[in-house]
């Protein structure tokens, strides 16, 4: 039973176009909502979060939407570069539960020159 | 200055036999997270500590896995009687604190054969 669903398992796009990322979730008890970068041979890195009273959050190219009646989320990057190549994981914090995080499968994002 | 580090990178290890992960948080982190990663899966909750309070070992798939940690430092993750499907990244993550993002190890690869 996956809480938290990453759809597509990859993405390719060019150099400077958009990328969007998608995640779905099927908990409503959840209220924060992280995106994880991941490279080979790395643990994930942080790269955003969204609070479940907000709908966006932006930082520099990358922005997350949030959209609570449909239960998804989104992660924007643009301009897209070929460093953001990687797996990207959705992740997910329950109410009032545990500091534990729900993941998605991943993402793998490729961005070519 | 360092980041979450994790011992040792990589084990082989045969069936049957037990092993032993460690993982040193960042300095002042109060909590601490274990995760595992099969391959084409996600980052899947194995346990939980956060200051003097009892652990969350909601995660931990059998009793062959336990975990320890010392104060606010180091964390020891026991698996034994090792099976093949134990085989996985196990990541280890820690955090300031409620509500703080995780940052993550690198992550030691573990193959039972």
């Amino acid at each position: 039973d996956q809480q938290v669903k990453q759809n597509s398992p990859s993405l390719s796009v060019q150099e400077g176009r958009i990328s969007i990322l998608n995640c779905d979730y099927t908990n409503s008890m959840f209220d924060y909502f992280l995106w994880y970068k991941k490279y080979p041979a790395e643990g994930p890195t942080f790269l955003i979060s969204i609070s479940s009273i907000k709908d966006k959050n932006e930082d520099g190219r990358f922005t997350v939407f949030l959209n609570k009646s449909a239960k998804h989320l989104s992660l924007h990057i643009v301009p897209s570069q070929p460093g953001d190549s990687a797996v990207y994981f959705c992740a997910a914090r329950e109410i009032g539960g545990s500091e534990k995080l729900v993941f998605g499968k991943g993402m793998k994002l490729t961005v070519n020159p | 200055g360092a980041g979450v580090s994790q011992s040792p990178s990589n084990k082989v290890t045969e069936k049957g036999k037990d092993v032993e992960l460690r993982c040193d948080p960042i300095s002042g982190h109060t909590a601490l997270y274990w995760y595992r990663q099969r391959l084409g899966q996600g980052l899947e909750f194995l346990i939980y500590f956060q200051g003097n309070s009892a652990p969350d070992k909601s995660g931990l798939p059998s009793d062959r896995f336990s975990a320890e940690r010392t104060g606010e430092s180091v964390s020891t993750l026991t698996i034994q009687r090792t099976q093949q499907e134990d085989s996985a990244v196990y990541l280890c993550a820690s955090s300031p604190g409620t509500a703080g993002e995780q940052y993550f190890g690198p992550g030691t690869r573990l193959t039972v054969t």
